[in-house]
């Protein structure tokens, strides 16, 4: 069974571009939740979505948006880049909710310049 | 609010020597799980070992174990024959079976295996 999959792996962006980011849960997993990982924070909870509504949030401002397809495939969106979101955003996925383990993708680099 | 606290920033150790990796954790939920998570410089996080509160006996996976002290809120990861594949960051993690399902992760300890 393949694994999380996260395009794309690396990504160079200039302040107030936006950006996407998408996930691949493993096959048959409904719940995707994102991370962002940075040295300085460590890893901090974006948000969770299951059947295509987000669930859970995290302390990030608006800027931040994501949703989830029928496939369970997620994006998320970063609007208005600043040079603090540069970091590495995992995404993770899980079989259900009440699953949990959760099985992490190899993120996407992504530096603001 | 749920925590998670790792107090080694770093640590490192001889190949084939034992080495513990310490996690404390606060909360008030009486039933969740812990994990230990590796990240080695590829990045990818891989699931190491995952421990249920309600079972009092640790769980062991080879060469991995972890001490599960419920009362002291304690989850220490012991690797045993420390193998120079070891090196990676280890985070501790947390999620109450309350129904909240997020995560909490700790800040992370990142050992090497020296040859």
């Amino acid at each position: 069974k393949a694994g999380v999959t996260q395009t794309p792996r690396y990504l160079i962006k200039t302040r107030g571009q936006q950006v996407t980011l998408s996930c691949s849960p493993i096959s048959g997993h409904r719940s995707v939740s994102w991370y962002q990982q940075t040295p300085g924070q460590g890893l901090q909870f974006l948000f969770e979505y299951f059947s295509e509504t987000q669930r859970n949030k995290g302390n990030f401002p608006g800027r931040f948006s994501g949703r989830q397809f029928s496939n369970s495939r997620s994006e998320m969106n970063v609007s208005t880049l600043e040079l603090g979101d540069s970091a590495l955003y995992l995404c993770a996925s899980r079989a259900d909710r009440n699953d949990y383990e959760q099985y992490f993708g190899p993120g996407t680099r992504l530096t603001v310049t | 609010a749920q925590t998670v606290t790792q107090s080694q920033p770093e640590m490192s150790v001889q190949e084939a020597e034992t080495v513990t990796l310490s996690c404390t954790y606060d909360t008030s939920e009486s039933n969740y799980y812990l994990f230990w998570y590796k990240q080695p410089p590829s990045r990818q996080m891989i699931l190491v070992i995952r421990q249920e509160a309600y079972k009092q006996q640790n769980a062991t996976e080879n060469r991995f174990s972890v001490n599960f002290q419920k009362a002291a809120k304690s989850f220490s990861l012991k690797i045993s024959d420390s193998q120079l594949g070891d090196t990676a960051m280890y985070f501790c993690a947390f999620i109450g079976a309350s129904g909240t399902y997020k995560y909490i992760f700790g800040t992370g300890t990142r050992l090497k295996v020296l040859a």
